[in-house]
């Protein structure tokens, strides 16, 4: 079965540098999620998108913004990269109409490590 | 507000021991989602089981086992005769309400569990 999709799996920058992180969400799946999980951290919820509009918000940073396309897909950018950027950023999908269900749930993809220097 | 707390932070066992992680929440919705997932050291997160607010029921799956207790807001998480490979962090995650927008996972601070040969 298809899968979460994101790429690059590694990513290296410097500061201040900009780095563009991509999500593939599971096909008919309508809304995603990012995540930033710091070193010994849990994962914390940066944005969502709903048919491809902004549904939610959390400690996401004035440098950091994304958007989901047409065809689902999100992008996840991030100027003038920090050292406490480095971590382990995770996209996720689920169904919208299926809240509610019993099977309702999340599919996360593998992340993108991302290395500031 | 939703929040998800894991107060052991490490847990040290010695293969074949049983072991119990704990997961506490709070929220005000009536209708929601509690997750358990694993990460291991490759920092992938597996997902080990769901369970909705209006189903209860306790479950078993092979050596692991979950204790859902609406009464004491807990989602307990047992591992029946610990393996080696078991070692990882594990996350308790709650889901918002279904009745609001956003959708998004709140994860506890996790639990590293290290399983000794």
């Amino acid at each position: 079965a298809a899968g979460v999709i994101q790429s690059p799996r590694h990513l290296i920058k410097e500061k201040r540098e900009t780095a563009t992180l991509k999500c593939y969400p599971i096909p008919r799946h309508d809304t995603v999620y990012w995540y930033q999980q710091g070193p010994g951290q849990d994962p914390q919820f940066l944005i969502s998108f709903y048919e491809k509009m902004q549904s939610d918000k959390g400690s996401i940073p004035d440098r950091f913004s994304a958007q989901q396309f047409s065809d689902y897909h999100s992008e996840l950018n991030m100027s003038s990269l920090e050292l406490g950027d480095s971590a382990l950023y995770f996209c996720a999908s689920s169904l919208d109409k299926d809240r509610g269900k019993l099977d309702y749930g999340y599919t996360f993809g593998s992340g993108t490590r991302l290395t500031v220097v | 507000a939703q929040k998800v707390t894991q107060a052991q932070t490490e847990i040290s066992v010695v293969e074949k021991e049983d072991v119990t992680l704990d997961c506490v929440y709070e929220t005000r919705d009536t209708t929601y989602y509690l997750f358990w997932y694993k990460q291991p050291p490759s920092g992938e997160l597996v997902f080990l089981i769901r369970r909705n607010s209006f189903d209860e029921q306790n479950e078993i799956s092979g050596r692991y086992s979950w204790n859902f207790q609406k009464s004491t807001s807990s989602f307990n998480f047992t591992i029946t005769a610990s393996q080696v490979v078991d070692s990882a962090v594990y996350f308790c995650a709650l889901s918002e309400g279904v009745d609001n927008q956003g959708g998004k996972l709140i994860f506890g601070q996790g639990t590293e569990l290290s399983v000794k040969p």
